[in-house]
């Protein structure tokens, strides 16, 4: 898998808009960006995926470089509930797996 | 509720013992993943199945793990003569097949203690 590099943790204030950089120098063409989270104690969640084009969903907004060697994910209204681990990933075209790696621990601050 | 489903959520055994975890995938998906999760770090993938075959296991995957999904539905992760450095959560996601299936669902585990 492309390896990803992320802050250890971030704090953003309630309410306020979370940005969540990635950086994946090594992507190649065809490998998409994907997003999970996991809540303490609990299984990880998918939130957004990208090849090249600006996503976004009802959970967050997903912005790519035009260069694709980096990416940030956006939750636009920040809840205390948001408090997670964040987990980019770059799966190998192809591969089944996902690799997690450390992710970034965000922590939302009333 | 129809999503990923792990039993028991919580295991503890002592050292040298067997168990067995259960995981029951979203009824659509053809494809059923372990992963394992030790304090502080992401999950690893451990092993994935597509329908009941087995297609790519983890060099994570000792002789004493064994997984098994033998009619392509429910899968099972047995650990024989569990060992301290088995704690950890196990993890079990699934996914529909084609361009979506780097899209996982996740259950919410089972937490081994190995006493």
């Amino acid at each position: 898998d492309a390896k990803t590099t992320q802050p250890p943790s971030m704090d953003c204030a309630e309410g306020r808009a979370a940005n969540l950089p990635c950086n994946h120098s090594t992507i190649s063409g065809n490998e998409y960006v994907y997003w999970y989270r996991q809540i303490h104690s609990q299984g990880p969640q998918y939130i957004i995926h990208g090849l090249k084009n600006n996503e976004t969903n009802e959970m967050a907004s997903l912005i790519i470089t035009e260069d694709r060697k980096s990416s940030t994910l956006i939750l636009p209204h920040a809840t205390l509930r948001d408090t997670a681990v964040y987990y980019c990933i770059v799966p190998n075209f192809g591969n089944e797996k996902l690799t997690f790696g450390t992710g970034t621990r965000l922590t939302i601050i009333p | 509720d129809t999503g990923v489903s792990q039993d028991p959520r919580h295991k503890i055994t002592k050292r040298g013992q067997n168990v067995t975890f259960r995981c029951d995938p979203i009824s659509e998906h053809n494809r059923l993943y372990w992963y394992r999760q030790t304090l502080g770090q992401g999950p690893e993938f451990l092993t994935y199945f597509q329908n009941e075959a087995q297609l790519e296991k983890s060099r994570l995957l000792s002789d004493r793990f064994s997984a098994e999904r033998p009619k392509g539905s429910f899968s099972t992760l047995e650990i024989q003569r569990t060992e301290q450095g088995d704690s950890a959560m196990y993890l079990c996601a699934s996914s529909s097949k084609g361009p979506r299936k780097n899209i996982q669902y996740f259950g919410a585990g089972t937490r081994l203690s190995v006493l």
